[in-house]
């Protein structure tokens, strides 16, 4: 069965470093998320992406963050100056459509932790 | 923010007993979706639910979504030690496609 997949599981930096996480999505699939869970707190939305731009993103995705479909088949989430509150789970999502019955699929997540 | 909330936040039932775990909210969802999570990995999606009333059954667990599409309900019948986990319910409001997540059911199954 097709599935999500993410590297790395886990990455450790310093405050201040820039961290990119990758991501596969399904390959059928045209639409692209980034969703963050803070250590015991909720899944939180960052940003879809579609047709190489994106379509929405949440108070949460800053000029910090950016994302890139720099080839056919990966999709990055950029943090260009880490800051501790940024440790958490990033998990990356896809869809084959953004319409409102359709699912979203999840990866494994990465642990991001920032020291 | 639209905010879905889930009870109860922690259950903890016997082998073999029957449990159901709501999704309420004071939106409209165009779709709600059932994630179940353990620690440390992603949402591995359930079901998802787009029709007003409707109901869906994945062997003992039955998914029904609100007639007015703002809630929605996971009942387990026979409980069993591998259906503990982390039960989130996440909702898709019409004409955006980010999902709104549950505050989650914490389910244990004590054999």
């Amino acid at each position: 069965e097709p599935e999500v997949t993410q590297t790395p599981s886990h990455q450790v930096t310093q405050m201040g470093q820039e961290v990119i996480l990758r991501c596969v999505p399904i390959s059928n699939h045209l639409y692209f998320y980034w969703y963050r869970q803070i250590l015991g707190q909720k899944v939180e939305f960052l940003v879809s992406f579609y047709n190489n731009e994106i379509s929405e993103k949440s108070e949460i995705f800053d000029d910090q963050f950016s994302v890139e479909r720099p080839d056919g088949s990966n999709f990055t989430l950029k943090i260009r100056s880490t800051k501790l509150e940024d440790s958490a789970m990033y998990f990356c999502a896809s869809s084959e459509e953004g319409l409102g019955g359709d699912t979203q699929y999840f990866g494994p997540g990465t642990r991001l932790t920032v020291l | 923010t639209q905010l879905l909330e889930q009870s109860p936040q922690f259950l903890s039932i016997q082998e073999g007993e029957n449990l159901t775990v709501y999704c309420n909210s004071s939106s409209v969802f165009s779709s709600l979706q059932w994630y179940r999570q353990e620690p440390g990995e992603g949402p591995v999606l359930l079901v998802t639910v787009v029709t007003g009333g409707e109901v869906k059954k994945l062997k003992r667990l039955t998914f029904q979504f609100g007639d007015a599409r703002k809630d929605s309900s996971l009942h387990i019948t026979a409980a069993q030690t591998g259906d503990t986990g982390l039960y989130l319910c996440a909702g898709l409001q019409t004409g955006a496609n980010n999902l709104f997540f549950g505050t989650g059911t914490r389910l244990t199954v004590i054999p």
